[in-house]
């Protein structure tokens, strides 16, 4: 049964700081792995969708990186801002049935960038 | 740009009653999704649909059930709600089955009392 984890739970950092955050999953039959943002009361805005074949994709001061084989992913923030304060969540996303696939999500790292 | 609208970001309900979550989609995606977010937990897929008038249940099926009578709009329905149904629920669309990232609505934070 394929779990995803996400290490740590919270974190804290100074604004200006380049930062990690890690995802692990333990079954590396995946069609791809994201990485979402979520702010206080709101849903979930789509920040990277990285293929199972690739290695990394960037946006912006994001990059996110992938090592299937090991079941390890991370999202690293450069120059960290205030406004990068928000809970990530990462998802791989697994075949479900016949017909489709769906995503199964780790339970988040919350993030707080100090100004 | 994407947009998926839930119609009501706050709701109270009581026990017993029948409950209505809407969720509208405007980039003629072929599948939605609904979700449940609880803390600790994570999200969990209740139902979702890759077309209209299909659905297949997720993972926590039990207590729920959906509508698609259009590609547009899928409804998530507590048959008769519980208090252990209090929860975020999220509704996502994406274009297709595979490789496709999901695009979330604002979710709607239910309280059954």
């Amino acid at each position: 049964k394929q779990e995803v984890t996400q290490i740590p739970a919270a974190l804290s950092v100074p604004e200006g700081e380049n930062l990690v955050l890690n995802c692990s999953f333990t079954d590396s039959a995946i069609y791809n792995l994201q990485w979402f943002r979520q702010d206080p009361g709101k849903g979930l805005t789509s920040l990277l969708l990285i293929q199972s074949s690739q290695r990394e994709q960037t946006s912006g001061r994001l990059n996110a990186s992938l090592d299937k084989s090991s079941g390890r992913s991370t999202l690293y923030i450069a120059a960290s801002q205030p406004g990068d304060s928000a809970t990530y969540l990462c998802a791989v996303e697994v075949r479900y049935g016949g017909a489709t696939n769906k995503l199964i999500f780790g339970t988040g790292t919350l993030l707080a960038v100090q100004p | 740009d994407v947009k998926v609208t839930q119609s009501s970001r706050y709701l109270v309900k009581r026990t017993g009653e029948k409950v209505f979550l809407e969720c509208v989609q405007d980039m003629d995606h072929e599948n939605m999704f609904w979700y449940r977010q609880d803390p600790g937990l994570g999200l969990r897929l209740i139902y979702f649909s890759y077309d209209v008038k299909m659905k297949e249940k997720g993972d926590i099926p039990e207590g729920y059930s959906v509508s698609r009578e259009k590609k547009e709009r899928f409804s998530l329905i507590l048959e008769s709600a519980s208090t252990n149904q209090t929860s975020m629920y999220l509704c996502a669309s994406s274009l297709g089955a595979y490789n496709q990232p999901q695009h979330f609505g604002d979710g709607t934070r239910l309280s059954i009392l």
